[in-house]
């Protein structure tokens, strides 16, 4: 099967504090991986789209100058939360398309709950 | 108007019901449709694509209809372990963009 990971798994942190979560494929090659946020109760929300070797491309409504993305290898992207605030507080998850693959599956991680104080 | 809404439930049913949910979505271009299950404060795990001819997945069975732009899922002899959010899923294309979530409808199976 295909692996994604996440790291941290969670993390609180105080306000103004900026967090990095790790997203990485385990077992296969990722061009695109794709960062959403979900609110309880709520539907998972694109945020971006990262695509290895270039900028990412952010959805309406999401600032890129507070969440850096970066996605520097085919195993790897970041999401950094920079000047985090009690609004950001949610769990972030992302996916990662297998390049070697027409169909459009996509491997979730685990997730990352963010709570600011 | 959302682009995918689902009836958010919760469905509580007894173990062995069949259950069925619905799904519709905006976009006419939309191409290729799923359903993930959702865990509790985890992350959603693909459980079935949907194809226009419907498909069938043991006691899983998905439909499509484009013409009205409406999904289906019915799950046949519920078991506990069906308990979970079921989120119905779009993209625009076959490959290389981002899933479009429902909400998502709550199922709850009791003994």
């Amino acid at each position: 099967g295909a692996v994604v990971s996440q790291h941290p798994s969670w993390v609180i942190c105080k306000s103004g504090t900026s967090v990095k979560i790790e997203c990485r494929s385990l077992d296969f090659q990722a061009t695109t991986m794709f960062w959403y946020r979900q609110f309880p109760k709520q539907s998972l929300m694109l945020m971006a789209t990262s695509n290895e070797g270039s900028k990412a491309t952010y959805e309406q409504g999401v600032e890129k100058d507070k969440f850096l993305i970066n996605h520097a290898s085919l195993t790897l992207s970041t999401l950094t939360v920079t000047s985090a605030h009690p609004e950001d507080s949610s769990f972030y998850i992302c996916s990662a398309r297998r390049s070697s693959s027409s169909y459009n599956e996509q491997f979730f991680g685990p997730g990352t709950r963010l709570t600011v104080l | 108007r959302k682009e995918v809404e689902q009836d958010p439930g919760p469905f509580n049913v007894p173990e062995g019901a069949t259950v069925a949910f619905n799904c519709t979505y905006s976009n006419s271009a939309s191409q290729s449709f799923f359903w993930y299950r959702q865990d509790c404060r985890k992350e959603p795990k693909l459980l079935m694509s949907v194809y226009s001819s419907g498909n069938e997945d043991g006691r899983f069975t998905a439909q499509l209809n484009r013409a009205s732009q409406y999904i289906s899922l019915l799950i046949r002899d519920s078991k506990l372990s069906d308990s979970a959010t079921y989120l119905c899923v779009v993209t625009l294309n076959q490959a290389g963009t981002a899933l479009i979530f429902g909400k998502g409808t709550t199922l709850s199976v009791s003994s």
